[in-house]
């Protein structure tokens, strides 16, 4: 259907170390969305990606669709407490006259100072 | 700075009793705005949809009689727990797109809400 599936679940990692979170659907993606949501707090809109094979970067954040445009990454290099909190990939589709949002479970990324 | 702004942002009612959560979007004007809702340690799920001047669209397994939405205008939409029981205690949040037609945008969150029914 129009899920979304992301692993890991959960991730600890001493800081400095690299991060990585997938996501994949077995049907084909128009887009995918990806959001940051801190203990406590809201999804914070990080990045849309929406081209085959398409990578951008923010920082110490990379973003890659997959060329099938059935799965994407999200990886952190060298990460920091600030990294802390869940992360959440996300695909829009057409439903209900409006174009609604389903997010994965998300993986939850703990960093031991 | 914050596009959508939720009222409250926490909330603690008895059980039976009703609260009601407003979300509004602050520099735009949104036609349809989303209502989610998040356990402790699960994902956000679409409950419904809310549709300025018309009525809302409710996902599977979502009482439309017990979460009443009122989209009144294009920067409002409300949500009401009729009847709260201790196992809507959750956090409840509103999204928004600026650009209601494009699959492209991305929805902008309020802080949330978290009720507690005892």
């Amino acid at each position: 259907g129009q899920q979304v599936m992301q692993i890991p679940q959960y991730q600890h990692v001493q800081e400095g170390e690299d991060f990585t979170t997938y996501c994949n659907s077995s049907t084909t993606l128009s887009n995918i969305q990806w959001y940051k949501q801190r203990p406590g707090g809201h999804p914070v809109f990080l990045i849309q990606l929406v081209k085959s094979g398409e990578v951008k970067k923010q920082k110490r954040l990379t973003f890659q669709f997959g060329e099938a445009k059935k799965n994407s990454s999200l990886h952190i290099t060298a990460t920091q407490t600030t990294d802390v909190g869940t992360y959440f990939c996300a695909r829009r589709y057409s439903g209900a006259g409006s174009y609604q949002l389903t997010f994965g479970k998300g993986t939850k990324l703990s960093v031991i100072p | 700075g914050a596009v959508v702004s939720q009222h409250p942002s926490w909330v603690i009612c008895k059980s039976g009793t009703s609260v009601k959560i407003e979300c509004r979007s602050l520099d735009f004007q949104a036609t349809t705005m989303f209502w989610y809702r998040q356990f402790p340690k699960q994902s956000l799920m679409l409950m419904a949809t809310s549709n300025e001047g018309s009525k809302a669209t409710y996902e599977q397994g979502v009482e439309k009689d017990k979460f009443l939405i009122n989209h009144a205008s294009l920067t409002l939409s409300t949500l009401t727990v009729t009847s709260a029981h201790p196992e809507d205690s959750s956090f409840y949040i509103c999204s928004a797109a600026r650009q209601r037609n494009s699959y492209n945008s991305p929805l902008h969150f309020g802080n949330g809400t978290r009720l507690t029914v005892t």
